[in-house]
């Protein structure tokens, strides 16, 4: 009974480059959502989705940053043109509706 | 969705109960008690949660106030592995932002 899957566990970008942060929900879940924990600070909401529908992305830098979770395949945060203020470990939690949240092991984001 | 406070840090001896504390004298009705932990560079755990009724499971207690402005997470008998930030979350039915403030930093020491 698998949990929530993030993969890669750590990515390394160079100013410029774009990260793909992939997330596959627990079995049977249709809601994802996207938080970001810069060092030593709390959890900060960005995103939440159903199948191929944004529900709130109030979390969000409006620039740069996009999220999809697609009917077939996982969600993915997409990062373009990183900049260093964007390393962070960014975590992804699922739920089977809007209630409990079970979170994935996070994929450490560094911008070098 | 109502604030919660809760005290930065606590030590606990292993073996012995953790008594975590959180105010949200905010709450409405219709609002929900949530438990996470966060053991370092991991993911959030969901730990318990409840409206108005004590809570048990296998991790932890959940003890709310008769009034619900106030809520106290009990792990019985502590272990190391029981180090972690604890946070107290309040989420209405159908919320879904969950707001992670600083939470409690609870040290189990052996």
């Amino acid at each position: 009974n698998a949990g929530v899957m993030q993969n890669p566990r750590h990515l390394v970008r160079r100013r410029g480059q774009e990260a793909r942060l992939r997330c596959s929900p627990m079995k049977g879940h249709s809601h994802v959502y996207w938080y970001r924990q810069l060092p030593e600070e709390g959890l900060k909401f960005m995103v939440y989705l159903q199948k191929e529908n944004i529900i709130d992305e109030s979390g969000m830098p409006k620039e740069r940053f996009s999220a999809e979770f697609p009917k077939e395949g996982p969600s993915i945060l997409r990062i373009q043109q990183v900049v260093r203020g964007d390393s962070a470990a960014y975590f992804c939690a699922s739920s089977l509706q809007e209630n409990i949240q079970y979170f994935g092991a996070g994929t450490r984001l560094s911008v070098l | 969705d109502a604030k919660t406070t809760q005290p930065p840090s606590m030590d606990c001896a292993e073996g012995r109960a953790a008594n975590l504390p959180c105010n949200h004298s905010t709450i409405s009705g219709n609002e929900y008690v949530y438990w996470y932990r966060q053991i370092h560079s991991q993911g959030p755990q969901y730990i318990i949660h409840g409206l108005k009724n004590n809570e048990t499971n296998e991790m932890a207690s959940l003890i709310i106030t008769e009034d619900r402005k106030s809520s106290t997470l009990i792990l019985p008998h502590a272990t190391l592995r029981d180090t972690a930030v604890y946070y107290c979350i309040v989420l209405n039915t159908g919320g879904f932002k969950t707001i992670f403030g600083a939470g409690t930093r609870l040290f189990v020491k052996a």
